[in-house]
């Protein structure tokens, strides 16, 4: 069955420093990955996505994720953390037909201290 | 272009009462998706929509949840009677294909309270 972990609840870093958000998904062939992020009372707003190609993925607001295929991983980074970057992140995992439903973590909440 | 339109944004109700939520897709978008997201989780996909047909509603409760996207556009996912675990974000995503693949783009949700 596929599945997606993200093993840290909640992090917290302090503003100008580094990120990295961890996931693990288990699927059975290559799936297609993106990484969605959610501000308090707001939808889900999509960060980057990966289907093939490049294994290092760039997404808005300065994010980027990388596609470990011998780890199952695919996890969010950040060189350099901002306030407003306070939010939850979800990850999630489809599969490479068209339409189908993805499958999500139980998210990672990120705070900032100043 | 707009993004994916939901309405209410909240919904507060008495237990037994029926609640309704409306989902406007992004233009041109034929997959539709109504996904369910519990207090500190992920969200589940309830049903999903091909144009008119539901492909997949294998996780709809139909015993009280329902939907529709009559002309292929609207959608609305219906709750009756709901009950005190029915609250929770109902969220609404659309997607467009980008070859063998789609990417789905979300309402900003409806959040349910049931009294």
């Amino acid at each position: 069955a596929q599945s997606v972990t993200q093993p840290d609840i909640h992090i917290t870093v302090s503003e100008g420093a580094s990120l990295e958000l961890r996931c693990n998904y288990s699927y059975g062939a290559t799936p297609y990955l993106f990484w969605y992020v959610q501000s308090p009372g707001q939808g889900l707003q999509l960060l980057l996505k990966y289907f093939s190609g490049d294994t290092l993925v760039q997404g808005i607001k300065g994010f980027e994720a990388e596609f470990k295929r011998s780890q199952s991983s695919f996890n969010l980074r950040k060189p350099s953390v901002h306030w407003s970057d306070a939010a939850e992140y979800f990850c999630a995992v489809g599969r490479p037909q068209a339409g189908t439903a993805l499958i999500f973590g139980k998210g990672t909440t990120l705070s900032v201290s100043s | 272009e707009a993004g994916v339109v939901q309405s209410p944004r909240y919904k507060i109700i008495e237990k037994k009462q029926p609640v309704a939520f409306w989902c406007n897709p992004i233009s041109g978008h034929n997959t539709l998706y109504w996904y369910l997201q519990n207090l500190g989780q992920g969200p589940e996909l309830l049903i999903r929509y091909e144009n008119e047909e539901a492909v997949d509603d294998s996780q709809l409760p139909k015993d009280r949840f329902s939907a529709e996207r009559l002309k292929g556009v609207d959608s609305t996912l219906k709750i009756q009677p709901a009950e005190l675990g029915d609250s929770a974000v109902y969220l609404c995503a659309s997607s467009s294909r980008q070859g063998s693949a789609d990417t789905q783009y979300f309402g900003p949700g409806t959040r349910l309270t049931v009294l």
